[in-house]
This record gives C-alpha cells, sequence and structure tokens, in this order.
C-alpha cells in the first residue's frame, strides 16, 4: 500500500484553539482524501473528505486545506472542544483507501 | 443514512477454533466491503476487499487460509478467522461502499480475544 504520512502522532489543544493535523501521500492515483475520526473502542466516522480539483473545503469548525504540487492536504479545527478529543485519522484512496499514521487529539478545558 | 453494524461486539475464543464475524449495511447495498485489522494505538490495515458475488482480494501478507471472507449478498459480508492463535488477537473493522461512490461507511468494530 502506498504510504500517508500524518503528524503529529499527538496534540494537545486547549479549549478554544485551533488543532492542525497534517498529511503528505505518495500516490498521484489518489482521487479522494477522507478523514476520520474514531473514539476508543469505537469504529472510524467519516469527518469530512476533499477531492485534489479543489483546494479548500469546510464544514462547521471542520477545514481541509489541499495542496496539490506538494502533495500535502491538512485538517484545521476551529474552536477546539474536550468533545473533539479522539484519534484522527487522515486517508488517500482510489478505489480503495490508505490510511495515515493517526493523530491522538486531546482538547483540555 | 449509510449504517454499517457488526457482529459481535466483542468474542473470546479458544486457541485452535474459528471465529466468525459478521459485516452489515443496513440501510444501502454495498456492492463492495473491506476488512480492516487495527492493533492498539495504531492505524488500520486494510487485509481484504470484497466485491457481491466475487472472491476477496487478499493484500499482501494476509493469508487468504486463514481469513476467510465471504461476500455472499448486496448487505452481509463475513470474515471467518480459522484457527485462531493468540496473536490473531485484534480489533477487526468492516467498512461497506456503494457501486460508485469512493465514500466508505465504517462498522463499530469486533473485539477478538484468543485465549
Amino acid at each position: 500500500q502506498q504510504q500517508v504520512k500524518q503528524s503529529p502522532q499527538s496534540l494537545i489543544v486547549q479549549k478554544g484553539g485551533i488543532s492542525i493535523i497534517n498529511c503528505a501521500y505518495e500516490n498521484t492515483a489518489f482521487d479522494y482524501f477522507p478523514w476520520y475520526q474514531q473514539f476508543p473502542g469505537k469504529g472510524p466516522a467519516l469527518l469530512i473528505a476533499i477531492r485534489p480539483d479543489v483546494s479548500e473545503k469546510k464544514e462547521g469548525r471542520f477545514t481541509i486545506s489541499f495542496n496539490k504540487s506538494a502533495k500535502q492536504f491538512s485538517l484545521h479545527i476551529m474552536d477546539s472542544q474536550p468533545g473533539d478529543s479522539a484519534t484522527y485519522f487522515c486517508a488517500g484512496g482510489y478505489q480503495k483507501v490508505t490510511f495515515g499514521t493517526g493523530t491522538k487529539l486531546q482538547v483540555i478545558p | 443514512g449509510a449504517v454499517v453494524s457488526q457482529h459481535p461486539s466483542r468474542v473470546i475464543c479458544k486457541s485452535g477454533t474459528s471465529v466468525k464475524i459478521e459485516c452489515r449495511s443496513l440501510d444501502f447495498q454495498a456492492t463492495t466491503m473491506f476488512w480492516y485489522r487495527q492493533f492498539p494505538k495504531q492505524s488500520l490495515m486494510l487485509m481484504a476487499t470484497s466485491n457481491e458475488g466475487s472472491k476477496a482480494t487478499y493484500e499482501q501478507g494476509v493469508e487468504k487460509d486463514k481469513f476467510l471472507i465471504n461476500h455472499a449478498s448486496l448487505t452481509l459480508s463475513t470474515l471467518t478467522v480459522t484457527s485462531a492463535h493468540p496473536e490473531d488477537s485484534s480489533f477487526y473493522i468492516c467498512s461497506a461502499s456503494s457501486q460508485g461512490d469512493n465514500e466508505q461507511y465504517f462498522g463499530p468494530g469486533t473485539r477478538l480475544t484468543v485465549t
């Protein structure tokens, strides 16, 4: 499987702050870039996704920024809340999805 | 909409026995289902992809005789772990997608413990 590199591995953010998670991919055939949120003991849930013909997508407090030439994309969580504390996975896909290594986010009050 | 269920949510079995895990799409037709394995504090690793009515395609390094996958209908796929050993203990997650849709909908996962 082609790699999707994700950083940081863990992140602590103050309530109300901005959480930023970065990913880089290798496979230029990827045409779908989703972000997933996973709580302990649960399956991942789709948070937001973007296609490579768009540079930015915003849904509520969540924004994906996409840089096709650099093969990088990032997730920004605005006004981070304790309920956002979870593990976040970026992914790249073409017919099937390759997951990044994950970022454990902790939002402290 | 787009709900995927898994059964059982947790299972404990003895070494040498076989265990079957079911994955169901409840409100859509899943032309493709995926099976993942996740170790603690690690990412999801794709094990195999199955299309309804066809043999599953296994990822490199996954033993197809060990992990039997059946996708007999558009709403059900099963993963059978045969002759389970303690190293097979893991969190198994399925996902499903419909034809022409990149988006995958994930099940809640099954925690397998082999003693």
